[in-house]
């Protein structure tokens, strides 16, 4: 009920190229569903977030795709950058409601290549 | 926007001993603090949660002697590694999320602690 699976572990993609990065969640009270990027000794940076009421939500080169009838949620990155190079997380939790936490899928090392 | 200031980011320390770690919200009021700690090439793994003037709500399978958490005020919280040994060197990272429901998650930069 509170995992967050994430997939692929890791994602070579080349300079200019998409990168997709899918999650799964279970707990139908998630109503809050964030992206992270880390790099090597740094906390996590939010990029982009979004809420069930919306399917898509883009920022830039980030897009959310959101499906909850799958409980499933996407990161679109367009014209992938070798400076987009991370450790991305997605992450699921309730901004509303009793369930006052974010659990963390298992993370997705993106590496592009010049 | 939000800032969460975590403070050491660097520390290490003898086996035996104790570490404070703090986290604070630099511009907004933190009703509620979330404490991670994240393993090399591992995801951020949940420990405990505060809130302010309560006593914190730890995770499964943490040891809430070992990993003292203090959430005084409202921009405020800390964690005490007790008697620290080798096994508990990490990375360790707070949250903190405001009082308005509709915010979402500040996270502070992290504190590498390496117990030898």
């Amino acid at each position: 009920q509170q995992q967050v699976k994430q997939s692929p572990q890791s994602l070579i993609v080349q300079k200019g190229g998409i990168s997709i990065i899918n999650c799964a969640y279970e707990n139908t009270a998630f109503d809050y569903f964030p992206w992270y990027q880390q790099f090597p000794g740094k906390g996590p940076a939010l990029l982009i977030a979004i809420r069930p009421d919306v399917s898509e939500k883009k920022e830039g080169r980030f897009t959310i795709s959101f499906n909850k009838s799958a409980k499933q949620f996407s990161l679109h990155i367009m014209d992938s950058q070798p400076g987009d190079s991370a450790t991305y997380f997605c992450a699921a939790g309730a901004l509303s409601g009793g369930y006052n936490k974010l659990i963390f899928g298992a993370g997705t090392r993106l590496a592009v290549h010049p | 926007g939000a800032v969460v200031s975590q403070h050491p980011s660097r520390v290490i320390c003898k086996s035996g001993t104790s570490v404070k770690i703090e986290c604070r919200s630099l511009d907004f009021q933190a009703t509620t603090m979330f404490w991670y700690r994240q393993f090399p090439k591992q995801s951020l793994m949940l420990m405990a949660t505060s809130n302010e003037g309560s006593k914190a709500t730890y995770e499964q399978g943490v040891e809430k002697d070992k990993f003292l958490i203090n959430h005084a005020s409202l921009t405020l919280s800390t964690l005490t590694v007790t008697s620290a040994h080798p096994e508990d060197s990490s990375f360790y990272i707070c949250s903190a999320r405001e009082w308005i429901a509709s915010y979402g998650y500040t996270f502070g930069s992290g504190t590498r602690l390496t117990v030898v």
